[in-house]
């Protein structure tokens, strides 16, 4: 059963333009969600989080949206450049478990 | 560098042959964790450390697996008897738990081939 949800494997957006990412989630005992970006042979690198307290953060082109109500995030990306194609997790964790739980990660290819 | 490393990047073994990983974290960090992905996947948690306490382990953790931090430094994660189904990459992270806040920060990963 996934707890996390990804439901997009892949997403094309032009450069420039805002990509968006979503999540969704079940556990209602999640109180931390973090975005991840992945390369081919790396590890995942962390690129935002947000905490259950509140609805939005942002760190210069990303911005993280929380609806608690929808169980539901999505990640902006604005502008889109072609460094940002890569592959998305949305992670979260909570309810007293420290680990993560990830979605299937969503493939983000920025067209020229 | 100041990052998570992790060695070797790549293992191939036999089945039934033991491996063991080794983990490196950010210096300061006090907890480190381990983590199991496939392809199509994302990463699964396996188990995690605050300092050399082993404090959760998964239920993807089976009595194969073993992972230790003696010093509550470095981490090391052996599997025996390898299967196939064994083959992935493991990935390690680390954090600093401050303030509720929890951001991992991931190694490159191991990639193991079980033939």
């Amino acid at each position: 059963d996934q707890q996390v949800k990804q439901n997009s494997p892949s997403l094309s957006v032009q450069e420039g333009r805002i990509s968006i990412l979503n999540c969704d989630y079940t556990n209602s005992m999640f109180d931390y969600f973090l975005w991840y970006k992945k390369y081919p042979a790396e590890g995942p690198t962390f690129l935002i989080s947000i905490s259950s307290i509140k609805d939005k953060n942002e760190d210069g082109r990303f911005t993280v949206f929380l609806n608690k109500s929808a169980k539901h995030l999505s990640l902006h990306i604005v502008p889109s450049q072609p460094g940002d194609s890569a592959v998305y997790f949305c992670a979260a964790t909570g309810g007293g478990a420290d680990g993560l739980t990830f979605g299937k990660g969503t493939h983000l290819i920025i067209q020229p | 560098d100041t990052g998570v490393s992790q060695n070797p990047r790549h293992k191939i073994t036999k089945r039934g042959q033991n491996v063991t990983f080794r983990c490196d974290p950010i210096s300061e960090h006090n907890r480190l964790y381990w983590y199991r992905q496939t392809l199509g996947q994302g990463p699964e948690f396996l188990t995690y450390f605050q300092n050399e306490a082993q404090l959760e382990k998964s239920r993807l953790l089976s009595d194969r697996f073993s992972a230790e931090r003696p010093k509550g430094s470095f981490s090391t994660l052996e599997i025996q008897r390898t299967e196939q189904g064994d083959s992935a990459m493991y990935l390690c992270a680390s954090s600093l738990l401050a303030g509720g806040i929890n951001e991992q920060f991931f190694g490159p990963g191991t990639r193991l081939t079980v033939l």
